[in-house]
């Protein structure tokens, strides 16, 4: 089983500012990670696939980055709407996924 | 509109049994593998299941292997998890999700809103 492991648990973070969000596979990967955005009461959101593809109409200031074992997902210019919690996922074994990271404001 | 709608949570005891489905739309079902994807409460998402798009390939979490089945209904457009011998941790929001390409294994571009299932002892 791949164990994906998120870093921080909780990003603090004011608005406009930049975040950024670490995700690690306990084996390598490829290039298949995604990264999801959850809000209370909803399901999650598709934000990016294939490690750096944004999805049908997630903005430019979402973006992702990495290879083999460690993989970033960035927002360039945090907005109120982004403020939730951010879940990566490997689909390259089976599929898992990491424990969350929770962007608060600061 | 692409949509996902689950049913059939519910309170069950220790032992018992439930069988979530999952109503799909707005897509090809039959084209694309689906999955079942659960989150137990103040905790992550944990992969469940997956179905191949003809149904004859199947895979399970090492959890819920030999208790869960998963199937599907192409001509009706729905798919299932049948859930045996269920345990007090298996208590989850259960959520079907479409692939984005509709892979094996895939990132996951459509989900339902969830279907809550607690296990009473």
């Amino acid at each position: 089983e791949v164990v994906m492991t998120q870093s921080p648990v909780t990003l603090s973070v004011s608005p406009g500012e930049r975040a950024t969000l670490s995700c690690r596979a306990s084996q390598g990967v490829s290039s298949n990670i995604a990264w999801y955005q959850r809000k209370p009461g909803q399901a999650p959101r598709l934000l990016i696939y294939g490690v750096s593809t944004r999805a049908t109409g997630i903005p430019a200031r979402f973006s992702g980055s990495g290879s083999g074992t460690e993989f970033t997902l960035t927002i360039s210019s945090l907005q109120s709407e982004d403020f939730a919690v951010y879940y990566c996922q490997q689909y390259n074994s089976w599929f898992s996924f990491g424990g969350g990271t929770r962007v608060e404001i600061k | 509109e692409v949509q996902l709608v689950e049913s059939g949570g519910g309170l069950e005891q220790r032992g018992g049994s439930l069988r979530l489905s999952c109503a799909a739309s707005g897509f090809t079902f039959s084209s694309y593998a689906m999955s079942w994807v659960r989150q137990v409460p103040g905790k992550g998402l944990e992969g469940v299941a997956i179905i191949g798009a003809s149904g004859g390939t199947t895979d399970y979490a090492d959890s819920v292997k030999g208790r869960f089945t998963i199937s599907r209904d192409n001509s009706k457009n729905i798919l299932y998890l049948q859930m045996n011998s269920l345990r007090a941790e298996d208590r989850a929001i259960y959520y079907c999700a479409k692939p984005l390409r509709g892979l094996f294994t895939d990132a996951f571009d459509i989900w339902g809103q969830g279907t809550v299932v607690t296990v009473s002892s």
